[in-house]
């Protein structure tokens, strides 16, 4: 089975912050990792994702996100946030038999302060 | 020139009713989702379908059927429509090569309200 871990529902900073949203999973089998963005009234749209390769992966909007397997870890970086970053963000897991079948963290609420 | 499109984008509807939501996805993925998303944005697969084919069946009521005529639809049938389904509904699609995953392309969701 896989899961996955989102560390703190709710994050607040101030524009021109850092941005950093934690996720942790648990997979038993090379994960493939994924970040959404989730917009009000809005589906979620894939910001970026880790298959294979490079640890180190770039996404849309200047997020990017270090795959650490010793740490089980995916976190989400922005270097400087803006008011348009205000929304949902979700972590999801899959792999293996699993390729496919996302599981999805319960999500972070991003609020910018100005 | 939408990639997945869902329709209607809002459903009110009363109790003991019964609703379709249909998805269409134009992207010529093979795999296509049913997740839904209750009041805590939490997020569940429901079904998945491959060409046609039931591949994922997670523990929903047998009230909820989905139907898949080709690739690039996904219909989902509710019937006897009870408060507890009250939530949006997300269609998704994939590309799936050798068991490799490159992440979803969601549509933009059916708010469903039971009353």
């Amino acid at each position: 089975a896989q899961s996955v871990t989102q560390l703190g529902s709710h994050v607040s900073v101030s524009e021109g912050a850092l941005v950093l949203l934690r996720c942790n999973y648990s997979s038993s089998v090379p994960p493939y990792l994924f970040w959404y963005v989730q917009y009000p009234n809005q589906g979620l749209q894939l910001l970026l994702k880790y298959t294979t390769g490079a640890t180190l992966v770039k996404g849309i909007n200047g997020f990017e996100a270090e795959f650490k397997k010793s740490e089980t870890s995916f976190h989400l970086t922005k270097p400087s946030a803006h008011m348009s970053d205000a929304a949902e963000y979700f972590c999801a897991v899959s792999g293996g038999t699993n390729a496919g079948k996302s599981t999805f963290g319960d999500g972070t609420t991003l609020t910018v302060k100005p | 020139d939408t990639a997945v499109s869902q329709t209607p984008k809002y459903l009110v509807t009363q109790m003991g009713n019964d609703k379709s939501i249909k998805c269409e996805q134009n992207l010529g993925h093979d795999t296509m989702y049913w997740y839904k998303q209750d009041s805590k944005k939490f997020l569940k697969i429901m079904f998945s379908y491959n060409n046609k084919e039931l591949i994922i069946n997670e523990t929903v009521p047998n009230r909820f059927s989905p139907k898949s005529p080709d690739k690039a639809h996904l219909n989902l049938h509710i019937n006897s429509l009870e408060l507890g389904d009250s939530a949006v509904y997300f269609c998704a699609s994939s590309q799936i090569r050798q068991t490799r995953d490159y992440g979803y392309t969601f549509g933009s969701g059916t708010r469903l309200t039971v009353v």
